[in-house]
């Protein structure tokens, strides 16, 4: 069956510029899950989204970060004015939320995000 | 709190050897453990988890771990190194009520012939 898919695989970008990344969950799975893997801090939770509650967005670094999950499925994270340091590799997960923490994360191939 | 200590951000051994990559954890709640592998390129991929039932869990690939809450430690292993496991390895750790992973640093695993 289909896995997570992100897109773009590849963003470049200008300092100062907004870019968006999509995240397509695995169909059924209610979890979802956003995380962050540059070279200075490993890899780092930024936010989670389970049904229909609010997200835990303890993760995101600064108020330039946001993300939606719109109809519980597909999730976009936003950067606004972005900056060198938010050059990294964005992975998403997801999960069957049924067993809680225990459930098994499947991650996506992430988006590798460049800014100049 | 969580968080996940991993010892050698490289390790390197010869095909056919054993492989032994250490994890260790602190948590504030029961933990559940896993080991991700990560190919260049590509995302994470799940070896194996721990989620309180037999302590030592076998995974994909003839990787296995054991639970030993004495030492707060998930070491992985493998008896026989294949050039094909060259990659990254990471241990991470939730909890109940703690539904985020908590990565460790990660261990590049080099396979020489």
């Amino acid at each position: 069956g289909a896995g997570v898919s992100q897109s773009p695989s590849n963003k470049v970008t200008e300092k100062g510029k907004d870019v968006e990344l999509r995240c397509d969950p695995i169909s059924g799975h209610t979890a979802l899950y956003w995380y962050r893997q540059s070279l200075g801090q490993g890899l780092e939770f930024l936010i989670y989204f389970q049904g229909n509650s609010a997200p835990d967005k303890s993760g995101l670094p600064s108020d330039r970060f946001s993300a939606e999950r719109t109809g519980g499925s597909v999730s976009t994270l936003t950067i606004q004015r972005t900056q060198q340091e938010d050059s990294a590799v964005y992975l998403c997960a997801s999960s069957s939320a049924s067993g809680g923490a225990q459930e098994t994360q499947y991650f996506g191939p992430g988006t590798r995000l460049l800014v100049l | 709190a969580q968080s996940v200590t991993q010892l050698g951000s490289h390790v390197s051994v010869s095909e056919g050897a054993l492989v032994l990559l250490r994890c260790n954890y602190s948590s504030s709640v029961p933990p559940y453990l896993f080991w991700y592998v990560q190919y260049p390129n590509q995302g994470l991929q799940l070896l194996l988890k721990y989620t309180s039932a037999a302590t030592l869990v076998k995974g994909i690939n003839g990787f296995e771990a054991e639970f030993k809450k004495s030492e707060t430690s998930f070491h992985l292993t493998k008896p026989s190194a294949h050039m094909s496991d060259a990659a990254e390895y990471f241990c991470a750790v939730s909890g109940t009520g703690f539904q985020k992973l908590v990565f460790g640093t990660g261990t590049r695993l080099l396979v020489s012939p």
